[in-house]
């Protein structure tokens, strides 16, 4: 696609629920990040990949976060166990090398945990 | 570790005054990119420019300009002749390289300030 795109736009879950957030990146760009956005606040890393793998999960807050990337394209973050906490925008983006470029993002997926 | 601080929370301006958005760095690395995003209401962040460290050189680009000043660990952005159309969250961020000048990783953002121009 022309950009990088994420799916829902919007999630409302309950508290104790499984979610996955989607993101399709830039064809063709190898590094993909994800951010979470609190409401007034700048995004904070949580991981990224280059190819399929995670080359840096360090920002992931707990082991109920996981994202998945398993052909080198799409990726998914999952959440189980959400918490009300969890609640913010995620945000996804991708660069076409971890070298020196800068990174496009997607619009995000608001996540409401109720 | 790096930190990037925004101090201004939000700025309100009117159409056509000049502004700037003040941005402050820390990091220990001596080699790293800086980077300047925009967020409009739609939430999607729109890249504005990056300048490496070892670049002080000012830009300007139509209407906005930087001023990059390693000694005061400073990159500001100033838009002149504001336009409501530029009424959005701006982000100033950094990301780490290594000695030949690659970036990798993470960027690391400062908490944004609102910008309102009003008509």
């Amino acid at each position: 696609g022309a950009g990088v795109s994420q799916t829902p736009s919007n999630k409302v879950t309950e508290k104790g629920k499984y979610v996955e957030l989607r993101c399709d990146p830039i064809s063709g760009h190898t590094a993909l990040y994800w951010y979470r956005q609190s409401l007034g606040q700048g995004p904070e890393f949580l991981i990224y990949f280059q190819g399929t793998g995670a080359a840096d999960d360090s920002g992931l807050p707990n082991d109920r976060f996981f994202a998945v990337r398993p052909e080198g394209s799409v990726s998914t973050l999952k959440i189980q166990r959400t918490e009300r906490g969890d609640s913010a925008v995620y945000l996804c983006a991708s660069s076409p090398s971890w070298v020196g470029t800068e990174a496009f993002f997607g619009q995000g997926t608001r996540l409401t945990v109720v | 570790a790096q930190k990037v601080t925004q101090a201004q929370t939000e700025i309100s301006v009117v159409e056509k005054e000049d502004v700037t958005l003040d941005c402050v760095y820390e990091t220990r690395d001596t080699t790293y990119y800086l980077f300047w995003y925009k967020q409009p209401p739609s939430g999607e962040l729109v890249f504005l420019i990056r300048r490496n460290s070892f670049d002080e050189q000012n830009e300007i680009s139509g209407r906005y300009s930087w001023n990059f000043q390693k000694s005061t660990s400073s990159f500001n952005f100033t838009i002149t002749a504001s336009q409501v159309v530029d009424s959005a969250v701006y982000f100033c961020a950094l990301i780490l390289a290594n000695a030949g000048g690659t970036s990798y990783g993470k960027l690391t953002f400062g908490q944004g300030t609102i910008l309102t121009v009003h008509p």
